[in-house]
């Protein structure tokens, strides 16, 4: 059991150039989230979606896009990298978000991204 | 505006006791996590509190007090493999986290 994948690992990017991030579940999660986390502060959300076909924006979305055709994907896109995005991102996962459940979220390994 | 606050690092000795203290102030309130974090890896679930008083899990044990808007997260009998971040996070009406900015706990021999 994998859990949650995120691919690439780490990636140096050009600024302007567009970069899709890859998340990949397989606990048959409802929800799932975007992140960003940079030195001295907490994780910033940045995209979520409570379940397949819905997405909402979180705190910081400016710049960034998602999409969640199905269950298990939940891709983040980059459209036009400027260096304030370099950061490490993590995708994470929960079984429910809302009434009747404060499910906990489990976290993908992270992509480190540097946009230059 | 929401927010939470613990301190930016912390150091204790192997075999003893620490308190990682978490103030919060959120919309709402569903519930506050703590997460643990080594350098370079993903965090990772170490407990949860929406009711108020003392949840314990082997060495690690949480407190939540609501009307304080106050938590810990207490580790005992501290090992080498402690050493890392501890995230601190509340859960708010909308049922999104808010993060702290975390805690780094060095542990020396």
């Amino acid at each position: 059991i994998a859990g949650i994948t995120q691919a690439p690992t780490s990636q140096i990017l050009a600024a302007g150039r567009r970069m899709t991030l890859r998340c990949t579940q397989d606990m048959r999660h409802n929800a799932m989230y975007w992140y960003r986390q940079d030195l001295g502060l907490g994780l910033r959300l940045i995209h979520y979606s409570n379940t397949a076909g819905t997405t909402g924006k979180g705190e910081v979305p400016d710049g960034y896009s998602v999409s969640r055709a199905n269950t298990d994907d939940f891709p983040l896109t980059l459209a036009s990298a400027v260096p304030s995005q370099t950061s490490v991102y993590f995708c994470a996962s929960s079984d429910s978000s809302g009434p009747g459940g404060a499910d906990t979220q489990y976290f993908g390994p992270g992509t480190r991204l540097t946009v230059l | 505006g929401q927010n939470i606050d613990q301190p930016t690092e912390m150091t204790a000795t192997e075999g003893a006791i620490v308190q990682i203290n978490c103030t919060y102030q959120t919309s709402g309130f569903n519930g506050l996590f703590w997460y643990q974090q080594h350098a370079g890896e993903a965090p990772t679930f170490l407990s949860y509190n929406v009711l108020d008083g003392l949840e314990e899990k082997g060495r690690f044990s949480s407190f939540l007090s609501r009307s304080k808007g106050y938590s810990y997260l207490l580790l005992k009998e501290l090992q080498m493999k402690d050493s890392a971040s501890y995230l601190c996070a509340a859960m708010d009406s909308n049922y999104q986290l808010i993060w702290g900015a975390g805690t780094k706990l060095i542990i020396k021999p």
